[in-house]
């Protein structure tokens, strides 16, 4: 099955500075890779996704890169704000299986 | 939209009682997901739904563990009898497309805590 590694577990910037989280994958079947934000207390949400046949998204201040051959995704947030703080999943997933990443807790220091 | 709906939003129980979390996903998605989310293990999804029908249950941990989906608006998972092992949030998440490999809608949770 798959298998997904998210680096790094705690991630602190001050605000307006940019934050970068990886994650590796082991499945190369795998064709959507989502990203998703928990704030305390509520549920996961999706914050920007990417298929396979893509290599990089963006939507305003996020960011997400995928590198097929090597079988690494990233997020990118930049001009971050104390509101990006929360916890992040990465997700690697094909139509029959789905693992997410263990998180990454970023906090943004105003 | 409201959204996918959990209830209850906090549950504590007596080891060996029998839990029930309900979830009425957003009308007109046809996928549901029941997720367990714990520090050791993190998310973890253990049985996807597809117009009402357990499409995989293979996370489902033990037989104590079961769900349902009698219709397109409600969903159950069942412990019984629960453990304290048990203990996590459990979110249920709904999609408007077929197949895992796709963008889900989370509830809020249910935090159960089983003493």
């Amino acid at each position: 099955g798959e298998n997904v590694e998210q680096h790094p577990s705690t991630l602190s910037v001050q605000e307006g500075d940019s934050a970068v989280i990886k994650c590796t994958y082991s499945d190369s079947a795998s064709n959507y890779f989502p990203w998703y934000k928990q704030e305390l207390g509520k549920g996961p949400q999706l914050i920007i996704d990417i298929r396979s046949n893509v290599g990089e998204k963006k939507d305003q201040r996020i960011a997400v890169t995928l590198n097929k051959t090597a079988k690494h995704f990233s997020l990118h947030i930049t001009e971050t704000q104390p509101e990006d703080s929360a916890v992040y999943f990465c997700a690697a997933t094909r139509v029959n299986d789905m693992r997410f990443g263990a998180g990454t807790r970023l906090t943004v220091k105003p | 939209d409201a959204g996918v709906i959990q209830s209850p939003r906090h549950e504590v129980t007596e080891m060996g009682q029998e839990v029930t979390l309900r979830c009425k996903p957003i009308s007109g998605h046809n996928s549901l997901f029941w997720y367990r989310q714990t520090m050791m293990r993190g998310l973890e999804l253990l049985i996807y739904f597809n117009n009402n029908v357990p499409i995989d249950d293979s996370g489902m941990p033990e037989d104590r563990f079961s769900a349902k989906m009698p219709n397109a608006s409600f969903s159950t998972l069942k412990i019984q009898p629960s453990e304290p092992r048990d203990s996590a949030v459990y979110f249920c998440a709904s999609s408007p497309r077929t197949g895992k490999d796709t963008e889900a809608f989370f509830g809020q949770g249910t935090r159960l805590t089983v003493v």
